[in-house]
């Protein structure tokens, strides 16, 4: 059974860099794609990006210039690193995993709730 | 900027059908858009129900089902039930990145 465990700093003062962690647990860590998704409180789901098994990442254009995804094949583990935030930043992260044949986001994390504030 | 439209809420009585949309501002939906539907509960992650258009995930339960809908991707659940009541978000993908849908609320009333 595949599940996703996320952790990270739950409160940031602007200016400072967002950082969260995933780890998998059952199933295989290569072959899949590795997401990251955001949720501001009360509002929708943004895409943040993804990694896939090979390393090449993507990001949401409106994200790209802060955002850095990696992954630690030795762990089972992949990361997010968002710089310079703001309030607007302020959201519940998860991590997710997809699969080819337009799979995007089959298991998700339990999110994380990242707090911007001065 | 790429924007992909869904109702913001329905209402469906119990026992009844209702088919939720989803567009773009790009123009029509089509396969090569890969959609994705989501259910979330509040205080609750986001569950997969339908990717690709119209395949179900094994957990997916048989009244949900996806397909494509004149210009749009549509979910269609049938058989509603009060615990359907919920969010839900379509995600179509454009090549370099996925776009989330703004969410429909599902009313069951």
């Amino acid at each position: 059974q595949v599940q996703l465990s996320q952790w990270g700093a739950g409160l940031l003062k602007p200016s400072e860099t967002l950082s969260l962690t995933c780890a998998v647990y059952g199933g295989s860590f290569s072959g899949h794609y590795w997401s990251w998704i955001r949720q501001p409180p009360g509002k929708g789901l943004e895409w943040i990006g993804e990694i896939n098994h090979s390393g090449g990442t993507k990001y949401n254009p409106s994200l790209k210039s802060r955002v850095t995804i990696s992954v630690d094949t030795s762990k089972n583990q992949f990361s997010l690193k968002m710089s310079s935030v703001t309030a607007a930043d302020t959201a519940v992260y998860y991590c997710a995993r997809g699969d080819d044949g337009g799979n995007s986001a089959g298991y998700w994390g339990q999110g994380t709730l990242v707090t911007v504030s001065s | 900027q790429t924007v992909v439209t869904q109702e913001p809420s329905l209402t469906v009585s119990p026992g009844g059908t209702v088919t939720l949309t989803c567009a773009s501002s790009t123009g029509a939906v089509t396969s090569s858009y890969y959609p994705n539907w989501f259910q979330q509960k509040p205080g609750q992650a986001p569950r997969a129900l339908i990717y690709s258009t119209s395949n179900k995930h094994s957990w997916t339960p048989a009244q949900f089902s996806g397909s494509l809908l004149g210009d749009k991707a549509a979910l269609t659940l049938s058989g509603v039930q009060p615990e359907d009541e919920a969010e839900y978000y379509c995600l179509l993908y454009y090549g370099g990145a996925w776009v989330f849908g703004g969410g429909t609320k599902l009313i069951v009333l």
